[in-house]
């Protein structure tokens, strides 16, 4: 089945304590990206990737980061989590940047 | 960089009725525009897309049309049904660009 994945679901975390949110996907996307959604501010684009070893900054990237080593995989890492990055977070993956990109289920993280 | 204003950011119709959701966008090379559309506690899905060669798409009950002069370019949903309740995302994009979403419309249909 063609889909994509992220782990864990839920995460309560506190403050400073590293963490790193798993993205896979079996379509042989060659782009990726990260967003987050909060209440009223809609999806915001955190980093995406273009293709393998090629990432770049979305309109929030601050307190986040990001590695493309295989084409499948788009982990999302934060280093020192702070309760402002409590939201919940989709990967997506497509053909490219102007198709249609197919989302993951969601990530709640609460970082206290 | 692009900026994505949407409107309503509720709306409320009686099923049958038709609603419409509007979008402007800022970066005049932005030339992709699709349509989410995330029923509640789902994931975000493709309900309709657009590119800057075609003035209007239309795919059953849904259509969009974009106006390009304006920057701006709208949802259509002809004869709503309650399953249409949802929140409705625009976004914006050319090749290279990073994706910029609207803020999202919430959408219910009254029985």
């Amino acid at each position: 089945e063609a889909q994509v994945t992220q782990n864990p679901r839920y995460l309560i975390t506190v403050t400073g304590k590293k963490l790193t949110v798993t993205c896979s996907q079996n379509m042989n996307h060659e782009y990726m990206s990260w967003y987050r959604q909060d209440p009223g501010l809609g999806l915001r684009q955190i980093y995406y990737s273009m293709n393998v070893e090629v990432t770049d900054k979305g309109d929030v990237p601050e307190g986040y980061k990001v590695s493309r080593k295989e084409k499948r995989n788009f982990p999302l890492i934060l280093e020192s989590p702070s309760p402002n990055q409590t939201s919940l977070y989709f990967c997506a993956s497509s053909f490219s940047d102007t198709r249609e990109q197919f989302f993951g289920p969601g990530t709640r993280l609460t970082v206290l | 960089g692009e900026n994505v204003e949407q409107h309503p950011s509720t709306l409320s119709v009686q099923e049958g009725d038709s609603a419409v959701i509007k979008c402007t966008y800022s970066d005049s090379a932005s030339n992709y525009f699709p349509w989410y559309k995330q029923e509640l506690g789902k994931r975000p899905q493709l309900i309709i897309d657009i590119r800057s060669n075609v003035g209007e798409k239309k795919d059953q009950r849904i259509a969009v049309t974009l106006n390009k002069t304006a920057k701006h370019f709208s949802l259509h949903i002809t004869e709503t049904q309650p399953e249409d309740s949802a929140v409705y995302f625009c976004a914006a994009t050319h090749p290279g660009q990073n994706f910029v979403f609207g803020p999202g419309t919430r959408l219910s249909v009254l029985p």
